[in-house]
């Protein structure tokens, strides 16, 4: 069945950065686009981006451009999303998600198990 | 920049239909999708494209759309069913997350 495992939890001091892995399995990993949505305490779901992974060319929500990058790993049907200047803020659950069609405008199935971080001095 | 915009909490009884609305400026020319998630686990497609629901989801869940308003329906509501409930519509090339509305199912 198509699957997306993602890497376990981790912990960060302020101004580090994470880096998060999303493995995918059971579909041709090429096909479909995988974004990037993070869920922090008290808020609501906040798109990241996407990356294509057939190309690896990406597209940034506005507010993450500099400081997110999207890459991938073809070879492993692997997906990777690194945040720097980690802040309080930035404590949530990171999650991936494949684009339910061919290319990047449709829904998103299956989403990852997600990956808590957390951020504190 | 677009916004969609949902109630912060809708109540229903177990066996009546619970709506769940979903407003953004012309939404009804975009396609929506709408997601379940409960408390500690990741969020699940029961509604895309508007009106389709993905295989394993139960026929209660229902998706329709028009002018300015997305509206997910649960018919016969059941416990199993209180969650948080999510819509998204793309809009400009970015993805865009409604605030999110708590089900209760009292």
């Amino acid at each position: 069945q198509v699957q997306l495992v993602q890497s376990g939890a981790e912990v960060k001091k302020p101004g580090a950065s994470v880096k998060v892995s999303c493995k995918a399995s059971g579909y041709t990993f090429i096909g479909h686009y995988i974004h990037w949505v993070r869920l922090a305490p008290g808020q609501g779901l906040e798109w990241m981006g996407w990356i294509n992974p057939n190309s690896g060319g990406t597209n940034y929500a506005q507010k993450f451009q500099g400081w997110v990058t999207m890459t991938r790993e073809e070879s492993i049907s692997t997906a990777y999303m690194e945040l720097s200047r980690l802040t309080s803020d930035d404590t949530a659950v990171y999650y991936c998600a494949r684009d339910g069609g061919i290319a990047a405008r449709d829904w998103f199935d299956p989403w990852g198990q997600g990956t808590l971080v957390t951020v504190s001095s | 920049s677009y916004e969609l915009t949902q109630p912060p909490s809708v109540s229903v009884s177990p066996g009546q239909t619970a709506s769940i609305t979903c407003s953004g400026d012309k939404l009804g020319d975009k396609y929506a999708s709408w997601y379940q998630q409960k408390p500690g686990q990741s969020p699940v497609l029961v509604i895309y494209q508007d009106t389709k629901r993905p295989s394993g989801i139960p026929e209660r869940f229902s998706g329709s759309s028009s002018g300015n308003t997305a509206t997910l329906t649960i018919s016969g509501t059941q416990a199993m069913d209180e969650a948080e409930y999510y819509c998204q519509a793309w809009d400009s090339g970015t993805v865009v997350f409604g605030g999110g509305t708590k089900l209760t199912v009292l």
